[in-house]
């Protein structure tokens, strides 16, 4: 089953605010990772962060590695109806070859 | 540069077939994963292929098989279907070690 625990499940917001959301877990990761999936699609791979501590935009989002490299948080800032989807963190140990974790979704609903 | 394809895109199988999926890497990437999407479970790892040689595999039982050709094209294979294999199965391609991996469309298995 999961390890990472992202919130919140899910998120109903006006058009123009900004968004929050984070995965914690109980175990450390090397490399933490967040996509967006929209319906009938795979995910898209929107930020990659590879340090403790990291900080990196990408447009209107951003995300945090964090300290303790049990944690990341996403910003979506001044959201847009085309922002809705699930959004998911994964975090990835890089140990011998690859195999990611992934958190439970936030399903980002944004209302015009 | 293509994307990660994935064929078929939809299939519907009765319970005790078996079923195969296929899965086209991003030209270069020798990095091949799968994983299962369901609503109950989330994204959960099945395996991971590299030049060839299986690298990681998850926690699912023997009926999940896979392999990679040489020239990274990778196939998954499910035997004696269960109505729980239901799901859209998601291939994904990664050009390093590390690093975020991009995936394909997916595959989504009807059981009946």
């Amino acid at each position: 089953g999961q390890q990472l625990n992202q919130n919140p499940q899910s998120m109903f917001i006006q058009e123009g605010e900004d968004v929050s959301m984070n995965c914690t877990s109980s175990s450390i990761f090397n490399t933490w990772l967040w996509y967006k999936q929209d319906p009938g699609e795979g995910p898209v791979l929107l930020i990659a962060l590879y340090k403790a501590g990291e900080l990196t935009s990408n447009g209107r989002l951003t995300a945090q590695f964090g300290i303790t490299r049990k944690d990341s948080f996403l910003n979506i800032s001044a959201s847009i109806p085309s922002d809705v989807g699930i959004y998911f963190c994964a975090g990835d140990s890089n140990n011998a070859g690859n195999m990611l974790t992934f958190g439970g979704g936030t399903r980002l609903m944004v209302k015009p | 540069k293509a994307g990660v394809t994935q064929t078929p895109r939809y299939l519907i199988k009765t319970r005790g077939q078996q079923v195969t999926l296929s899965c086209s890497p991003i030209s270069g990437h020798r990095s091949v994963s799968w994983y299962q999407q369901t609503p109950g479970q989330g994204l959960q790892f099945l395996f991971e292929y590299f030049s060839e040689t299986q690298r990681n595999k998850g926690n699912f039982p023997g009926r999940f098989s896979g392999r990679q050709f040489s020239n990274s094209r990778s196939e998954m294979n499910v035997s004696t279907l269960e109505l729980g294999d239901s799901a859209l199965y998601l291939c994904a391609s990664r050009l390093r070690t590390s690093g975020g991996e991009f995936f394909g469309p997916g595959t989504r298995l009807t059981v009946l």
